[in-house]
């Protein structure tokens, strides 16, 4: 069965160091892959999308990988800020052509 | 200027009842989908809906049901509630190009006694 698994204990940093997180996921072969910010009692909001044949996308201090063979891909954050403190989902489009989540990963950076 | 807007926002009711959940997105999208999220925060797809083709994930219990009276409006309607069905029910809409995301709802949160 498809599955998208996320670090589902929470990643704590200090701020000013760059955080990174992981999503996994297996019997998937997504033509792109997507990154969401969640923050407490409210809706998830987009980031980042990277392409299959994308090695590596920036947004400003964000930065997402895509390795296919290894069927992973990491979201970095750098110069975290305790702002960035939220949760993170990576989603992919599965077989019925809809998105699927992961459990998300929750962020704390501590000033 | 809310791009997706849901209501109520918060929904507590009894076992057995019925109840619907209303959204609206003012984006011009074309596709909508409703996402359960539960007490461990696991977002999961119900369903996916455009003017074309209603895509419902199959273990979405046949008691809710979409109705879409047009395409900026989703609602979700649930029949004989159960305790089970307490969680935080999301709205989103998309265009056909994914590269922009799915916008989301503010969600509501339904507590069923």
């Amino acid at each position: 069965s498809q599955k998208i698994e996320q670090n589902s204990e929470a990643l704590n940093i200090q701020e000013g160091k760059t955080a990174t997180l992981t999503c996994n996921y297996t019997n998937y072969s997504p033509a792109y892959l997507q990154w969401y910010r969640q923050d407490p009692g409210r809706g998830p909001v987009f980031l980042l999308l990277i392409r299959e044949n994308e090695k590596e996308k920036r947004k400003e201090r964000l930065k997402v990988t895509f390795d296919t063979t290894l069927k992973q891909s990491l979201f970095h954050i750098t110069a975290s800020q305790p702002a960035d403190s939220a949760t993170y989902l990576c989603a992919l489009v599965n077989a019925g052509n809809m998105l699927t989540f992961g459990g998300g990963t929750r962020l704390m950076v501590k000033p | 200027d809310t791009a997706v807007s849901q209501t109520p926002k918060y929904l507590v009711t009894q076992m057995g009842n019925d109840k619907s959940i209303k959204c609206e997105q003012n984006l011009g999208h074309d596709t909508m989908y409703w996402y359960k999220q539960d007490s461990k925060k696991f977002l999961k797809i119900m369903f996916s809906y455009n003017n074309k083709e209603l895509i419902i994930n199959e273990t979405v219990p046949n008691r809710f049901s979409p109705k879409s009276p047009d395409k900026a409006h989703l609602n979700l309607h649930i029949n004989s509630l159960e305790l089970g069905d307490s969680a935080v029910y999301f709205c989103a809409s998309s265009q056909d190009d994914p590269q922009r995301g799915l916008f989301f709802g503010p969600g509501t949160r339904l507590t069923v006694l």
